[in-house]
């Protein structure tokens, strides 16, 4: 069990807007703990999609974004693609566990 | 080109010991952090610990306290995990990644490929 929690699955057209959902607690991301986002493609190392709640690094598209509110925070991607087609996991700092924490990910599926 | 190279595939009998490794390069690593991250098969990202390779500090996650040992080598730029007393639910994919100084806010920026470490008699 995660402590924090995702959608197992989400799914979607081509060209239609997911959004995926990470949801934590007072001693991680409603402490003021950044939220960062990873995209997992099939058989590979994940990848930094997402840091500091908001910010994409060089080379992500701009299809991809991401907010915090609260205890919680929400990845979205929109126009999606078929090489969407990933797991997705939302990261933070917890600080009752002194480390880094995960969600469990989440399986986009581009119908 | 900034990246970690991680050392190939391991077999370990339960009990065993299993050190891996991670080699930076297009970076100096004493200006970092590297953290290990494992993934068991068809499960999800668990974070094991990580290093200030700037001053020594290390962390790890309470599950595995005891168990795992994280170090660097400054002068072969290179990142170490060291997992004792190894039982089967250790088999996984081990991944070493990039901590930025300011990592709350960065997060883990680079990703080694994977290190597949698999326990069974």
């Amino acid at each position: 069990q995660s402590v924090l929690t995702q959608p197992p699955s989400v799914s979607g057209a081509p060209g239609q807007r997911v959004t995926i959902s990470c949801t934590g607690s007072s001693s991680n991301i409603g402490a003021g703990y950044d939220v960062h986002w990873y995209q997992q493609l099939p058989g590979t190392a994940p990848k930094l999609l997402i840091y500091g709640n908001s910010n994409r690094p060089s080379g992500v598209p701009d299809r991809f974004s991401s907010s915090k509110s609260g205890t919680s925070a929400s990845l979205a991607i929109t126009g999606l693609q078929a090489e969407d087609e990933a797991d997705y996991y939302c990261q933070s700092f917890d600080t009752s566990l002194s480390g880094s924490v995960f969600g469990g990910g989440t399986k986009l599926t581009v119908l | 080109q900034v990246q970690l190279a991680q050392s190939g595939a391991e077999v370990k009998p339960p009990g065993a010991s299993v050190k891996v490794s991670c080699k930076a390069s297009g970076f100096t690593l004493t200006n970092y952090g590297i953290s290990w991250v494992r993934q068991a098969p068809g499960q999800g990202l668990e974070w094991m610990g990580w290093i200030s390779a700037y001053n020594g500090y290390t962390n790890y996650a309470q599950k595995l306290q005891g168990r795992v040992t994280v170090t660097t080598d400054p002068s072969t730029s290179t990142a170490y995990v060291e997992l004792r007393s190894l039982r089967s639910d250790d088999t996984a994919v081990y991944y070493c990644t990039r901590l930025p100084r300011n990592y709350y806010y960065y997060g883990m920026d680079v990703w080694g490929q994977g290190t597949t470490v698999t326990v069974s008699s």
